[in-house]
């Protein structure tokens, strides 16, 4: 199991909005940073978010990153089939003294 | 531009050890951390472990610890995961990740068959 909380999966229209939930706990999301990968299938994970809220260079404003207290949301709008894929969330574990993966969204787009 | 290269592919019988390179352009690597991350055929990606390029010093995952080792060579630009006593639940993705999350390896996949 994982120590952060993701649901398996999502799915919305194309044009809509949705949100990824990732839950965790004071030793992790609470006290650190949370990043957001996207991860196509047979490819590595691309960063879509860091530190919470920011964008890498790159990567559109339709995507976008919140925390408040243990938890965290990354929201997509303006969905397109091309935004079908894996999504994780991240953290540093301060117990762990390492990252700590979410079990990934599953998002389609139907 | 910064890039982790990863070695290629491994086939490996249960028991043997794998070692996997990560070498690092673009940046100097002892700049940031570089993390290991492995992924299961569908599932999720696992932290293993880090390593400090400034100072060498690593951590690891404890349910790998015992069997993984990683090293970096400055000179060369390179880290390296060691995997030692392989089974068939090893059998996985493995990537490197600077520290800072930004720049992933391409992956290596590693076979473990018995």
């Amino acid at each position: 199991q994982s120590v952060l909380t993701q649901p398996p999966s999502a799915s919305e229209t194309p044009g809509q909005r949705v949100t990824i939930s990732c839950s965790g706990s004071s030793s992790n999301i609470g006290n650190n940073y949370v990043y957001w990968y996207q991860q196509l299938p047979g490819t590595a994970p691309k960063l879509l978010i860091y530190r919470n809220t920011e964008r890498p260079s790159g990567v559109p404003d339709r995507f976008s990153g919140s925390k408040s207290g243990t938890s965290a949301s990354l929201a997509i709008s303006g969905l397109r089939s091309e935004d079908e894929a894996d999504y994780y969330c991240a953290t540093w574990d301060d117990s762990l003294s390492g990252w700590v993966f979410g079990g990934g969204t599953e998002l389609a787009v139907l | 531009q910064v890039q982790l290269v990863q070695s290629g592919p491994e086939v490996k019988e249960t028991g043997a050890s794998v070692k996997v390179d990560c070498k690092a352009s673009g940046y100097t690597l002892i700049s940031y951390s570089i993390h290991w991350v492995r992924q299961a055929p569908g599932q999720r990606l696992e932290w293993m472990g880090w390593i400090n390029n400034g100072n060498g010093n690593t951590k690891y995952l404890q349910k790998f610890q015992g069997r993984v080792t990683i090293t970096r060579d400055t000179s060369a630009n390179t880290v390296y995961m060691e995997l030692r006593s392989l089974r068939s639940e090893d059998t996985a993705v493995y990537y490197c990740a600077r520290g800072d999350h930004a720049y992933w390896g391409q992956g290596t996949l590693v076979t473990v068959s018995s």
